[in-house]
């Protein structure tokens, strides 16, 4: 089992459409979590961190659900500049110390 | 700042020769990685560095790949010698002096490798 699992798509949605992503992580000790967006050839990015609570940041919304090992992406109000490959990465306890682990991504594609 | 910088951004060379990839860090960022990007693994972690020291080298392919960290501001990942099997896409990233996994990663740009 891959440590952190994606829907790799791509969702393909219209502009001004809500669209969620999920991912799975097998280690439950993980302590922290990300989303990281990558345009098409291009470096990933840090999107957004992920909070036990739930966070939100404009139209993208984050949560986290540790009993499942369940991480979320909602994204309100798709607009044509958030077409990208969206990276669930966490952070795993590794012998020497922590590792971010990342996702093999999900394609997002907004159309108008 | 001008961000992670890695050089070069293209690299095409024939099978069996030695390649140098170099990554120049943000200032003041402590740690260091080195990642390969390919479509059917996606993002791995090689090797990171903390404080030019390697810290973790587990997700080094194999003897052919070593990579070197001579001072804060300079690393290299070198493979010799090269396979058709290395072409992919080698980020280099780094970041802030806390707990590694708990900060933003800064990427460089990437050095697209292809070996024919």
């Amino acid at each position: 089992r891959k440590e952190v699992e994606q829907d790799p798509g791509p969702f393909n949605v219209p502009e001004g459409a809500t669209v969620a992503f999920n991912c799975t992580y097998s280690n439950s000790a993980s302590q922290s979590f990300f989303w990281y967006r990558q345009d098409c050839r291009k470096e990933p990015k840090l999107l957004m961190s992920v909070y036990s609570s739930g966070n939100e940041d404009g139209r993208f919304t984050a949560q986290l659900n540790r009993a499942s090992q369940y991480i979320s992406l909602l994204i309100r109000d798709s607009k044509l500049s958030d077409s990208a490959t969206y990276l669930c990465v966490v952070n795993t306890p590794m012998e020497y110390g922590n590792k971010l682990v990342f996702g093999a991504g999900t394609i997002l594609r907004v159309k108008s | 700042d001008a961000g992670v910088i890695q050089s070069p951004r293209h690299e095409v060379t024939e099978m069996g020769q030695e390649v140098t990839l170099r990554c120049k860090p943000i200032s003041g960022h402590d740690y260091l990685f080195w990642y390969r990007q390919t479509m059917m693994r996606g993002l791995e972690l090689l090797i990171y560095f903390n404080n030019n020291v390697p810290i973790d080298d587990s997700g080094m392919p194999e003897d052919r790949f070593s990579a070197k960290m001579p001072n804060a501001s300079f690393s290299t990942l070198k493979i010799q010698p090269s396979e058709p099997r290395d072409s992919a896409v080698y980020f280099c990233a780094s970041s802030h002096p806390l707990a590694v996994g708990y900060n933003e990663q800064f990427f460089g740009p990437g050095t697209r490798l292809t070996v024919l």
